[in-house]
């Protein structure tokens, strides 16, 4: 089954513990995504990654960092979190970059930061 | 930059009524893609519906379609025949045309309640 996968999908931690979100797809897809959620206001861009090795900021970048080591992983690093980053998380990913692209997401990742 | 609202942050419709949820965008740009996706409780991102914008004619799916008036920049979205199963968080969202990469723009979402 096609499929984006994030885990864990629950996480509560303390501020500056470091924690890793990792983020796996089985489509062959070159482009990965990372947003984050809030309340009032929508879904916004983390981070993302056209393919392996090619990372760059989206709109919310700060206190986040990525990698894309593998074409199908795309793990999202707090280095250390704090409480505004408490959030849901979401990967997506699709073919390339492309506008004209579906994005596939993941199930999300309910953060808590205290 | 673009933005995008959607000014209805609850609505409710009676099972098996219509029900048109609002969008408005603002961009300079003349081309660009627009979606309504669906969140239910299970918090999973679903693809309701896509418009391209130099597409005069509006999409549809099944008992979902769009009012797009490019002009007026708007994009709302009509469920016919509500289900229980279309209660959920509906967001709108806009994606630049030639904005390789770039994500989308995503509105604040409507919560929508279906009333047996």
């Amino acid at each position: 089954e096609a499929q984006v996968t994030q885990n864990p999908r629950y996480l509560i931690t303390v501020t500056g513990k470091k924690l890793t979100v990792t983020c796996s797809q089985n489509m062959n897809h070159e482009y990965m995504s990372w947003y984050r959620q809030d309340p009032g206001l929508g879904l916004r861009q983390i981070y993302y990654s056209m393919n392996v090795e090619v990372t760059d900021k989206g709109d919310v970048p700060e206190g986040y960092k990525v990698s894309r080591k593998e074409k199908r992983n795309f793990p999202l690093i707090l280095e250390s979190p704090s409480p505004n980053q408490t959030s849901l998380y979401f990967c997506a990913s699709s073919f390339t970059g492309a506008s004209t692209d579906t994005q596939y997401f993941g199930p999300g990742t309910r953060l808590t930061v205290l | 930059a673009q933005t995008v609202t959607q000014s209805q942050p609850e609505m409710s419709v009676q099972e098996a009524e219509t029900v048109t949820l609002s969008c408005t965008y603002d961009t300079s740009e003349s081309d660009y893609y627009l979606f309504w996706y669906k969140q239910p409780p299970s918090r999973q991102m679903i693809l309701v519906i896509r418009q391209e914008a130099y597409k005069q004619q509006n999409a549809t799916e099944n008992r979902f379609s769009v009012n797009f008036q490019k002009a007026a920049k708007s994009f709302s979205l009509k469920i016919s025949d509500s289900q229980l199963g279309d209660a959920a968080m509906y967001f709108c969202a806009y994606r630049s045309f030639d904005n390789y990469g770039q994500n989308f723009v995503f509105g604040p979402g409507t919560r929508l309640s279906v009333l047996p």
